[in-house]
């Protein structure tokens, strides 16, 4: 079975300051994994999404996750925020073989002027 | 319209009401989901359907009903209500689901946010 750990529940940053959001996950088998972003009061936006090939994976909105296997680790980072970039987010893994999105609770970021 | 909509986006109801939720996908998937997203807690998944049939259904009350007419459309029946149902109530699709390789991003609509009183 799949499980998913978001390691830190709110982030607090300045604006222009860098951030990662933490990823950990669990899975005996090949996975693929994603992060979603979600704005208040909106559904879920996927941000990227790791199937194979190379482990940096860029996505929308200047953000970009590296896969670490050994680490089983899928952090997301963004080299300078905005205040736009406040929201909610969101690391899901799913088996390689077909398999349910199985969701972290979440990260609250929050970016200060 | 385009995307994933659902309806209502915010519903108040009381515990001996019932009500439907809608969701309809315009991007010509295959699959649709329910999911619940309460404060705190990491989504979860409620209903899946592919080609309108029922594939996964997590342990949910009886008090939830989900109904899929067609791939297009999903429905969420609710009926005898408990406050701790106060959720978000977010509808998914995908081209497809569980498919053994290939692309699994699932889009999403906007929610509805229930409130039982």
């Amino acid at each position: 079975a799949q499980s998913v750990t978001q390691l830190d529940s709110q982030v607090p940053v300045f604006e222009e300051a860098p951030v990662e959001l933490r990823c950990n996950y669990s899975s005996s088998v090949s996975v693929y994994l994603f992060w979603y972003v979600q704005y208040p009061n909106q559904g879920l936006q996927l941000l990227l999404k790791y199937l194979s090939g190379s482990t940096l994976v860029k996505g929308i909105n200047g953000f970009e996750a590296e896969f670490n296997k050994s680490q089983t680790s899928f952090h997301l980072r963004k080299p300078s925020v905005h205040i736009s970039d406040t929201a909610e987010y969101f690391c899901a893994v799913s088996g390689g073989q077909g398999g349910k999105l199985i969701f972290g609770q979440g990260t609250e970021l929050s970016v200060k002027p | 319209e385009t995307g994933v909509t659902q309806t209502p986006r915010h519903l108040v109801m009381g515990m001996t009401n019932k009500k439907s939720l809608k969701c309809e996908q315009h991007l010509g998937h295959n699959a649709m989901y329910w999911y619940k997203q309460s404060a705190k807690k990491p989504l979860e998944l409620m209903f899946v359907y592919s080609l309108e049939e029922r594939v996964e259904n997590n342990s949910v009350p009886s008090r939830f009903s989900p109904e899929c007419p067609n791939s297009s459309h999903l429905f969420l029946h609710l009926h005898t209500l408990q406050p701790e149902d106060s959720a978000l109530y977010l509808c998914a699709s995908s081209q497809e689901v569980w498919v053994g390789t290939g692309d699994y991003e699932q889009y999403f609509g906007p929610g509805t946010r229930l409130t039982v009183t």
